[in-house]
């Protein structure tokens, strides 16, 4: 069975920094393209960052680009974004979610976790 | 970036009756090398992660049940539940995953209910 479980999420402040964590299991994690999708309170569905198998194609969102970071530890079955300089905007629910196609991105997502909350406020 | 918009932006369908979303993309998500619409649906229900339905703008995902159809083609896609029931109460969203370099972007969101 395919779990994703984020982690990582909490209460911080404007101009912070933040970790997130999303483990694997139930499929060949290198095999997959990964993301982060983000909701905030009430609102849709922002796509914020995607990662494909080996970490050669790397893609954000406009709103993120040059604050976060998205990785993935194969060895470790694990996805991790670093998000940086956090704005109350950035406050959301974010998902960690698999690609469904193997290797690239340009797929749609098959599996996603029950994501982890980020409020950014003073 | 590709603008997905979605209508109408609620929806209230007696059971039983068809329910139909519509999603509309700025630019065309077909892709002419494989004559693929690069388009998803999703449904979300209340606390729960969005559920992939149909993927390749008609393609519906293993388990989704049959009264769920997608169509469309460019950048007018339908998604279309052929007789509501209770438990299809849902946010659905369209997805386009086309752009290159990845930019993907979701529709606005068609919140379903019953009447």
């Amino acid at each position: 069975e395919v779990q994703l479980v984020e982690s990582g999420g909490g209460l911080v402040q404007p101009g912070r920094s933040l970790r997130l964590s999303c483990a694997a299991s139930g499929f060949t994690f290198d095999d997959y393209a990964m993301n982060w999708v983000r909701q905030a309170p009430g609102k849709g569905l922002e796509w914020v960052s995607g990662i494909n198998w080996n970490s050669v194609n790397i893609a954000y969102a406009d709103s993120v680009k040059g604050r976060f970071t998205i990785s993935r530890d194969n060895a470790k079955n694990s996805l991790y974004l670093e998000m940086n300089s956090l704005k109350p905007e950035d406050t959301a629910l974010y998902y960690c979610a698999k690609d469904r196609g193997l290797y690239g991105l340009g797929s749609p997502f098959d599996y996603w976790g029950q994501g982890t909350l980020v409020t950014v406020s003073s | 970036d590709i603008v997905m918009t979605q209508s109408p932006d609620s929806l209230a369908v007696s059971l039983g009756e068809r329910a139909t979303i519509n999603c509309k993309s700025s630019q065309s998500v077909l892709h002419s090398s494989n004559n693929k619409n690069y388009l998803a649906w999703y449904q979300q229900k209340p606390g729960q992660p969005p559920k992939l339905l149909i993927y390749w703008a008609s393609t519906r995902e293993s388990g989704v049940p049959d009264r769920f159809s997608g169509s469309g083609s460019g950048t007018d896609f339908t998604l279309t539940i052929s007789s509501l029931q209770a438990e299809d109460v849902a946010v659905y969203y369209c997805h386009q995953y086309y752009s290159t370099p990845p930019m993907y972007t979701f529709g606005q969101g068609t919140k379903l209910e019953i009447k």
